[in-house]
């Protein structure tokens, strides 16, 4: 069975703090993709960053970087110099190399960040 | 840039009414899907269409809802007999079949709300 589960359900920081977004998947698949979805308050879902299974280089785009390890199945997101606009929930997402590829999400992070 | 466009933003119905949420996919993308995400919830996959036909769905997806692509454009859900639990927001995405750029887009969903 296909599982994410983000163990953080609400993060507080202070404006300009760095803060990590935890992921752990469950798979047994040997190719699959693992994706960031930022939710902010008006309710969309905006796509982050998309990531396959065998490519575990890490990624930065500006303040966003991204650690993943196949080895610990995590894929943790972390947001440097936090700004209140990150203020949202945070989904970590798994898809299957398969033709229908559903998402499955975690139960999201709750990213408050204070001026 | 083309995105995924839904109507309407928000649907509120009488239980047991018939209620169909509406999609227009981005336009080159061949699979296309239903979310949804009940208040303070994480986002849980409803059914994926692919060729039409339905490729894969959840036990959420059960018979009283449906799935149609009309014409070339548009992608509906329909629910024959809401319930209150249906309550929920919907969100549509759409996402090409071309390894790499694969990513599944969302559109700005529709808050459904059953009285």
């Amino acid at each position: 069975a296909q599982k994410v589960t983000q163990a953080q359900t609400e993060i507080s920081v202070v404006e300009k703090e760095d803060v990590t977004l935890d992921c752990v998947y469950e798979t047994r698949d040997t190719t699959y993709y693992l994706f960031w979805y930022k939710q902010p308050p008006s309710g969309e879902l905006v796509f982050l960053i998309r990531r396959n299974s065998f490519d575990e280089q890490n990624e930065i785009s500006g303040r966003y970087s991204w650690n993943f390890q196949k080895s610990t199945s995590s894929f943790n997101f972390t947001i440097t110099a936090s700004q209140v606009v990150d203020s949202a929930v945070y989904f970590c997402a798994l898809r299957r190399y398969n033709q229908g590829g559903k998402l499955i999400f975690g139960q999201g992070t709750e990213l408050s960040v204070k001026p | 840039e083309p995105e995924v466009t839904q109507t309407p933003s928000h649907q509120v119905t009488q239980m047991g009414q018939e209620v169909i949420l509406r999609c227009v996919p981005i336009s080159n993308h061949l699979y296309f899907y239903w979310y949804r995400q009940i208040l303070g919830q994480k986002v849980e996959f409803l059914v994926s269409f692919y060729n039409n036909e339905i490729s894969e769905k959840s036990e959420i997806f059960d018979d009283q809802f449906s799935v149609e692509r009309p014409d070339g454009s548009n992608f509906t859900l329909k629910i024959r007999s809401t319930k209150l639990e249906d309550s929920a927001m919907y969100f549509c995405a759409s996402r090409s079949d071309r390894e790499g750029t694969d990513t599944q887009y969302f559109g700005p969903g529709t808050r459904l709300t059953v009285l």
